[in-house]
């Protein structure tokens, strides 16, 4: 139950597009199509943007897109907004009833 | 609407005990997966435990195997997580959330907090 891994923290201008990366392994990333990630600003609970790899819940602006690749699952903000500044956390179903997080990383636009 | 109110958070000492409850509204509870996720201070999301719809298959993190018990009561739409033997590490916002599919969190609570100190 290993946490998965992501930078601590990317950014980029208002337009440009950030990608952060997540990487497990073959018992949760890579076994499953079954990431998803979240967004959350300081105080509130955690916001499904992503889930099932690349399905974006209603609501979610489509800016937000999600992939994977072998044992490592990506989100990308395409055109980013100032209200886009938060944590971002990836989230792997890793056997029944399970789950491991990502560490966070703290998106900051300039 | 889909509503999970958490409560039972406090201060306790270590080696103490705490049960915090969610209460779920908006949905058939006995039909879909819950689980705890915390937060500790300044630190990132993990994964506690989750217990099953209706056979009350549960599952456990590595770090609090064996001193935490989920259970739910299907018949009052609520969640329990028992805290027993608490630890400064296990201070964090506890967080219940409605598991869709088996597989992803999109509903959660706002959290209640643990603090464990002396």
């Amino acid at each position: 139950q290993s946490a998965l891994t992501q930078p601590r923290s990317v950014s980029g201008p208002p337009g440009q597009s950030v990608t952060i990366s997540c990487t497990g392994t073959t018992g949760d990333v890579g076994g499953y199509n079954y990431v998803s990630w979240f967004q959350q600003h300081p105080g509130k609970a955690p916001k499904l943007i992503i889930h099932d790899v690349n399905n974006r819940p209603s609501g979610v602006p489509d800016r937000f897109s999600g992939s994977k690749s072998g044992n490592t699952a990506s989100l990308t903000i395409s055109g980013l907004q100032a209200e886009d500044e938060a944590v971002y956390y990836c989230c792997s179903y890793a056997g029944p009833y399970t789950h491991v997080f990502g560490g966070g990383t703290k998106v900051t636009v300039l | 609407e889909v509503q999970l109110l958490e409560s039972g958070g406090g201060l306790v000492q270590p080696g103490g005990s705490l049960r915090l409850s969610c209460a779920a509204s908006g949905f058939t509870f006995s039909s879909y997966a819950m689980s705890w996720v915390r937060q500790a201070p300044g630190k990132g999301l993990e994964w506690v435990s989750s217990i099953s719809g209706s056979t009350d298959n549960t599952y456990y993190a590595d770090s609090v195997k064996g001193r935490f018990t989920i259970s739910r009561d299907n018949s009052k739409n609520m969640l329990y997580l028992q805290m027993n033997s608490l630890r400064a590490e296990d201070t964090a916002i506890y967080y219940c959330a409605k598991v869709e599919w088996l597989n992803y969190f999109w509903y959660w609570g706002q959290g209640t907090l643990v603090t464990v100190s002396s």
